[in-house]
């Protein structure tokens, strides 16, 4: 069975700073992997989907990257803005049916 | 420009009860899905329907059941609602690999 992680659970970082959110999954067969966002008490917000042919997406300010043969994942976040504080999670989805097993997620903070 | 709706947003139940979590879509997608979130776990496929029709079973079904409707409406049910039910549920919806997620449903069994 897939088993998704994330590491680290949460992280605080004042506001300007580069980082990386890391995510790393059990079985490297997989279709595709998806960044997501989560604001408290809301539903979750598509970021970036690499397919597993791809080595990165970029948007705006952010960059996934995927290693599919070492089964690791990052997100990086340039010029971090407090709007960036939420909560992130990577999913995988193995077959391409969109059937996606979820990391625990990193709770980002950007302190002003 | 509603997206996914889920009804209602909470819910306090005592073992035993039933009860129906309604979602709807107003974006014409075929696949829809049932998720929970439990603290310190990411989020956990219960049921999806890849189209109109149609129900497959994901990570974790026990103790749910799921109906169709039409193409905008898919229910999740309680049948005996336990307090290891208690949790958020997000429905989601989509066309290809995009997904577009409801802002969810805090349910607590008592």
């Amino acid at each position: 069975k897939q088993e998704v992680t994330q590491i680290p659970a949460a992280l605080s970082v004042p506001e300007g700073e580069n980082l990386v959110l890391n995510c790393s999954f059990t079985d490297s067969a997989i279709y595709n992997l998806q960044w997501f966002r989560q604001d408290p008490g809301k539903g979750l917000t598509s970021l970036l989907l690499i397919q597993s042919s791809q080595r990165e997406q970029t948007s705006g300010r952010l960059n996934a990257s995927l290693d599919k043969s070492s089964g690791r994942s990052t997100l990086y976040i340039a010029a971090s803005q407090p709007g960036d504080s939420a909560t992130y999670l990577c999913a995988v989805d193995q077959t391409g049916a969109n059937n996606l097993f979820f990391g625990t997620g990193t709770r980002l903070t950007v302190i002003p | 420009n509603a997206g996914v709706t889920q009804t209602p947003k909470f819910q306090v139940l005592k073992t035993g009860q039933s009860m129906t979590l309604q979602c709807a879509q107003d974006m014409n997608h075929n696949s829809m899905y049932w998720y929970r979130q439990d603290p310190g776990m990411g989020l956990r496929l219960i049921y999806y329907s890849a189209s109109e029709g149609t129900t497959d079973k994901g990570e974790v079904p026990n103790g749910y059941n799921v109906s169709r409707l039409n193409k905008r409406e898919f229910s999740l049910r309680l049948e005996s609602a336990a307090p290891s039910q208690t949790s958020v549920y997000f429905c989601a919806s989509s066309e290809g690999y995009s997904q577009t997620f409801g802002q969810g449903t805090r349910l607590t069994v008592v």
